[in-house]
């Protein structure tokens, strides 16, 4: 069974523009979660989405927004991009039940300049 | 809040040797505790996890140890390999909340 896939792998983008990266989970896996990591705050959740509705947000600005589809492929936005946003963002997938483990995919490398 | 704290940041060991990393949580909910190992250049990958209604659990070389009344949870490498030298992370999840806290990572280095 394929693992999460994650697109881009790298990113190079300028403060104030937006940004698209996308999680296509694993093959039945209805759950999608997202998380920063970065080496001074470590893994950070942003959010989680289950059959196209959001069911938990962690503590980020607005300017960061997800949307899952039909086919639990998920998307997060970051918007007006600031030096800070540069950091690894990983999806993680799972079948979406209480208590299933998450399984990550490798990460967009985010770098703002 | 919800925290999860992990000691050491760094740990080296011998080949052969044993590694043990700890991880408390603050959310007395917190009922399944997962442990990922992450490789340059990868994202996290599942080694091992426990939930809250038992203690320990072993897979071959790796073990982990929960106890609840101490909010605190342990992982416990034996007969460490070059192979094992990665980030280690702990995280607590609870029901309900779709989420997972991880702890700030231990570096782990194998010498061989």
């Amino acid at each position: 069974k394929a693992g999460v896939t994650q697109t881009p792998r790298y990113l190079i983008k300028t403060r104030g523009q937006q940004v698209t990266l996308s999680c296509s989970p694993i093959s039945g896996h209805r759950s999608v979660s997202w998380y920063q990591q970065t080496p001074g705050q470590g893994l950070q959740f942003l959010f989680e989405y289950f059959s196209e509705t959001q069911r938990n947000k962690g503590n980020f600005p607005g300017r960061f927004s997800g949307r899952q589809f039909s086919n639990s492929r998920s998307e997060m936005n970051v918007s007006t991009l600031e030096l800070g946003d540069s950091a690894l963002y990983l999806c993680a997938s799972s079948l979406g039940f209480i208590g299933e483990t998450q399984y990550f995919g490798p990460g967009t490398r985010l770098l703002v300049l | 809040g919800e925290n999860v704290e992990q000691h050491p940041s760094t740990l080296s060991v011998q080949e052969g040797d044993s590694a043990v990393i700890k991880c408390t949580y603050s959310d007395s909910a917190s009922n399944y505790f997962p442990w990922y190992k992450q490789e340059l250049g990868k994202g996290p990958q599942l080694i091992i996890d426990i939930r809250s209604n038992v203690g320990e659990k072993k897979d071959q070389r790796i073990a982990v140890t929960l106890n609840k009344t101490a909010k605190h949870f342990s992982l416990h490498i034996t007969e460490t390999q070059p192979e094992d030298s990665a980030v280690y992370f702990c995280a607590a999840s609870r029901t309900g909340t779709y989420k997972y806290i991880f702890g700030t990572g231990t570096r782990l280095k194998v010498l061989a």
